[in-house]
């Protein structure tokens, strides 16, 4: 069975650093593409990252200078580092697996998490 | 970046009506295009690929349809369970970007 567990989440002032972690059972993370996507209050999904099978690593541009991600293959697990958090960073942030079966399927996120809620407030 | 485009936010139907949800992209992407059902506090479920292409377990009921900027969820024979927020995801290109959702409700 597949499943992606995400933690980490916090309450947490502006200006301040969280890492979420993202422990994968059911799939070998490190031979399959794995992306962060979160979702703010009440809103849409916002694409924030996907990190290829070779550990190169695109994120969406307004989010790239403040945000790292990393695996730990031995624990297969993902993490996603927040630096100076504002505000607008407040969301579930989901961790989600990225098709790659086929190139028509590149792209499309078959398997999520339940996600894990970050707070940034003072 | 595309800009995902769905309207209505809201839709009201029956149990057993077919229902549409559309979704516009600001530019074409060929039919690299997904669908996603989320109820409420839980993570989305994807239902479509490649626009039409059913996902592995996901009712019949549900299809998918469009290619460059027009596309189209359709359910037929509305079920109680698809009470949910629909999303529409472009993958033709960086940044992924969804659409803001259209929330179905079942009378």
């Amino acid at each position: 069975d597949v499943k992606l567990v995400e933690s980490g989440g916090a309450l947490i002032q502006p200006g301040g650093s969280l890492r979420l972690s993202c422990e994968v059972s059911g799939f070998i993370i490190n031979f399959n593409y794995m992306s962060w996507v979160r979702q703010a209050p009440g809103k849409g999904l916002e694409w924030v990252s996907v990190t290829y099978t070779a550990g190169n690593t695109y994120y969406t541009d307004s989010l790239k200078d403040r945000f790292t991600v990393s695996r730990d293959n031995s624990k297969n697990t993902l993490y996603l580092q927040m630096n100076s958090l504002r505000a607008e960073d407040t969301a579930v942030y989901f961790c989600a697996r990225v098709n790659s079966d086929r190139s028509d399927l590149e792209g499309v996120f078959d398997h999520w998490g339940q996600g894990t809620l970050v707070t940034v407030s003072s | 970046d595309i800009q995902m485009t769905q309207s209505p936010s809201t839709l009201s139907a029956s149990v057993g009506d077919r229902v549409t949800i559309p979704c516009r992209a600001s530019q074409s992407i060929s039919r690299w295009l997904a669908w996603y059902q989320q109820q409420p506090g839980k993570a989305p479920k994807l239902l479509i690929f490649r626009t039409s292409s059913l996902e592995s377990g996901v009712p019949s009921r549900f299809s998918g349809s469009g290619s460059g900027t027009e596309f189209a969820l359709t359910i037929s024979g509305l079920q109680p369970a698809d009470s949910a927020t629909y999303f529409c995801q472009q993958y033709k290109s960086f940044p992924w970007t969804f659409g803001q959702g259209t929330k179905v409700e079942v009378k």
